[in-house]
């Protein structure tokens, strides 16, 4: 059963533009992470949120900006797009932050940038 | 960093065959976990043990945390196991991923 949505699935668009990905979590939990997965699979952890605060930044571009409302979503925006930003994105919650944190995952977003 | 190495990196198996996947970590881990991914699909969280042995049906996951390796054993290999199978490590942070096992089970 879904509990971790992401908007849109899939988004193409060209270089230099601005796009803005949503994800929202029913599971209650604490803890949401934003996770790139490029072509050969790899997941890299970009950002992680805790109770709206920001405790996870991975070395990413500025452009790549997190936007926590609350608790239960987190959105990625990102400000001006580079080929390379090309990949799936996906979403992830856990009850907390910590030793004990199994991750819930989203669908994912597949970017294409052209 | 904390670095995840997984082997192997791809498995073709027969139906029917049992499959060992491995995962080595490069720091001390407090959990670890494996994930199964079908292409074009979501991540599902199949098992997490911080140490020791955890069942679920088909599948074994053992963690040796001192070693800083895990195990994931899946028996009797059926063709919808076939996907990516990726274990992700935790210390007190944000989990850290391997780049995955592709799995092909054969009929």
């Amino acid at each position: 059963e879904t509990a971790v949505f992401q908007t849109p699935n899939y988004h193409v668009t060209q270089v230099g533009n601005e796009v803005s990905f949503n994800c929202k979590q029913t599971l209650g939990h604490d803890t949401m992470y934003w996770y790139k997965q490029d072509s050969k699979k790899l997941l890299k952890i970009m950002f992680s949120y805790n109770n709206k605060q920001l405790i996870v930044n991975e070395t990413v571009p500025r452009r790549f900006s997190p936007q926590s409302s609350d608790k239960a979503h987190l959105n990625l925006r990102i400000k001006s797009v580079e080929p390379e930003d090309s990949a799936v994105y996906l979403c992830a919650s856990s009850p907390d932050w910590g030793s004990q944190n199994t991750l819930y995952f989203g669908a994912g977003t597949r970017l294409s940038v052209l | 960093g904390q670095q995840v190495q997984q082997s192997p990196a791809s498995l073709v198996l027969q139906e029917g065959e049992n499959a060992e996947l491995q995962c080595n970590f490069s720091s001390t881990a407090t959990r670890l976990q494996w994930f199964y991914q079908r292409p074009g699909g979501s991540l599902v969280s199949l098992l997490s043990n911080p140490s020791g042995t955890k069942h679920t049906g088909r599948l074994t996951s053992t963690t040796v945390t001192k070693e800083r390796r895990g195990s994931l054993h899946i028996s009797s290999s059926q063709i919808t196991d076939s996907g990516t199978y990726l274990c992700a490590m935790s210390n007190n942070n944000a989990p850290r991923f391997g780049a995955g096992t592709k799995l092909s089970v054969k009929p």
